[in-house]
């Protein structure tokens, strides 16, 4: 029920492109819904966030959408650029004190010029 | 803001030998986390702490690992006798609530020959 399932586990995308990545989670008390990007050699950093009250989010080039009665959500990045490349992880947690996040496995993402 | 420090950013040590790791967290912040990274089992959370105390040390493998918080500005990670498996990124993260808002440390890269 803590297990929030990540794909792809790789993604390759050109320049100017859509990447997309999906998350699934079962626990239906799970009320915050974050991505995380990691660069190498550096900690996971806080991208973007959500809770289920709105279905998207939406932040310069990246947007989540969220699919409450799916318990989906998913990371979109438009006008996908090299800079982005990194290790995207999703997460979930009930959003309180006392709780905590669950990550997914994450998606290694290379953006070709 | 510093953010959240750990020490050191790398250390290699031979089998056997005792190893600890460091961690500040960010001021204020009362949730504090050990994560370990590698490629095969991505981000596993080893330990958390809520305002000082142990909350959930189920992830942590054995008892050859150690954590503690003495105070809300200081938590240690210890490993002894380490072996080579124990090789991989530990991170630190703190966060006001321990569901949501982590802010990861730079991380320790440990390599154990």
């Amino acid at each position: 029920q803590q297990q929030v399932k990540q794909s792809p586990q790789s993604l390759i995308v050109q320049k100017g492109g859509i990447s997309i990545i999906n998350c699934a989670y079962e626990n239906t008390a799970f009320d915050y819904f974050p991505w995380y990007q990691q660069f190498p050699g550096k900690g996971p950093a806080l991208l973007i966030a959500i809770r289920p009250d709105v279905s998207e989010k939406k932040e310069g080039r990246f947007t989540i959408s969220f699919n409450k009665s799916a318990k989906q959500f998913s990371l979109h990045i438009i006008d996908s650029q090299p800079g982005d490349s990194a290790t995207y992880f999703c997460a979930a947690s009930k959003g309180t004190s006392g709780s905590r996040l669950t990550f997914g496995e994450g998606t290694q993402l290379t953006v070709n010029p | 803001d510093a953010g959240v420090i750990q020490s050191p950013r790398h250390e290699v040590t031979e089998m056997g030998q005792e190893v600890t790791l460091r961690c500040k967290p960010i001021s204020g912040h009362n949730s504090l986390f050990w994560y370990r990274q590698t490629m095969m089992r991505g981000l596993e959370l080893l330990i958390y702490f809520n305002n000082n105390v142990p909350i959930d040390d189920s992830g942590m493998p054995e008892d050859r690992f150690s954590a503690k918080m003495p105070n809300a500005s200081f938590s240690t990670l210890k490993i002894q006798p380490s072996e080579p498996r124990d090789s991989a990124v530990y991170f630190c993260a703190s966060s006001r609530h321990s569901g949501y808002g982590y802010t990861f440390g730079s991380g320790t890269r440990l390599t154990v020959v």
